[in-house]
């Protein structure tokens, strides 16, 4: 498979506690995006890499998550004293940058972190 | 007002309908626009892109009005296996990752 893989598929977490996903994106793929959705809505975006640098960070990601591409391959985000709040669903999203390749994103299966 | 605005149904239609959904932005300067299908606690799955042209794959149209700032989908031929959450998704450009916004779905079932 090819496609976009994270791991783990499921998180439960007490609150207070130190989580950490991983996701790694499609191999030719440079950027790497990690979305929350929450039920009912779409998902919103919370970071996004080109290659190992971290380019933009959205006002959603507090000083509690950060995340990581250290070689410009695999990326985790690592969210810590994990609130009831987190409970979502964390996807992650690779695409190319439009240099010889397209822009679209594929998603991969997503984490589903539940806080309690 | 929402930057993109969907219509969140659900839309129930029988099989074989034709059924179409619009999806409207805000910001007049965005560039791209997709189409994404997401079932039931999976993940969104790229559907199509939109260009400014229009485009076609198989039973589906998706088309952009830029005066009206709005992009459609439309289904034609529907099927049971159509039925899903269908998002649209709004990049201004893509200088800035974070102006990806994703409209937050509409329902779409389809009846046998």
């Amino acid at each position: 498979d090819t496609g976009v893989s994270q791991d783990p598929r499921h998180k439960i977490t007490k609150r207070g506690q130190n989580v950490t996903f991983r996701c790694d994106p499609i191999s030719e793929h440079n950027r790497l995006y990690w979305y929350r959705q929450t039920l009912g809505q779409g998902p919103e975006f919370l970071t996004y890499f080109q290659n190992e640098a971290q380019l933009e960070k959205s006002r959603l990601l507090s000083d509690r998550f950060s995340a990581e591409r250290p070689k410009g391959s695999f990326s985790t985000l690592e969210i810590q004293r994990t609130e009831q709040g987190d409970s979502a669903m964390y996807l992650c999203a690779s695409s190319g940058d439009g240099t010889g390749g397209s822009y679209e994103q594929y998603f991969g299966p997503g984490t589903r972190l539940t806080v309690t | 007002r929402k930057e993109v605005e969907q219509d969140p149904g659900p839309f129930n239609v029988p099989e074989g309908a034709t059924v179409a959904f619009n999806c409207t932005y805000s910001n007049s300067a965005s560039q791209s626009f997709f189409w994404y299908r997401q079932d039931c606690r999976k993940e969104p799955k790229l559907l199509m892109s939109v260009y400014s042209s229009g485009n076609e794959d198989g039973r589906f149209t998706a088309q952009l009005n830029r005066a009206s700032q709005y992009i459609s989908l439309l289904i034609r031929d529907s099927k049971l296996s159509d039925s899903a959450t269908y998002l649209c998704v709004v990049i201004p450009g893509y200088s800035s990752a974070s102006k990806i916004i994703f409209g937050s779905g509409t329902r779409l079932s389809i009846r046998p």
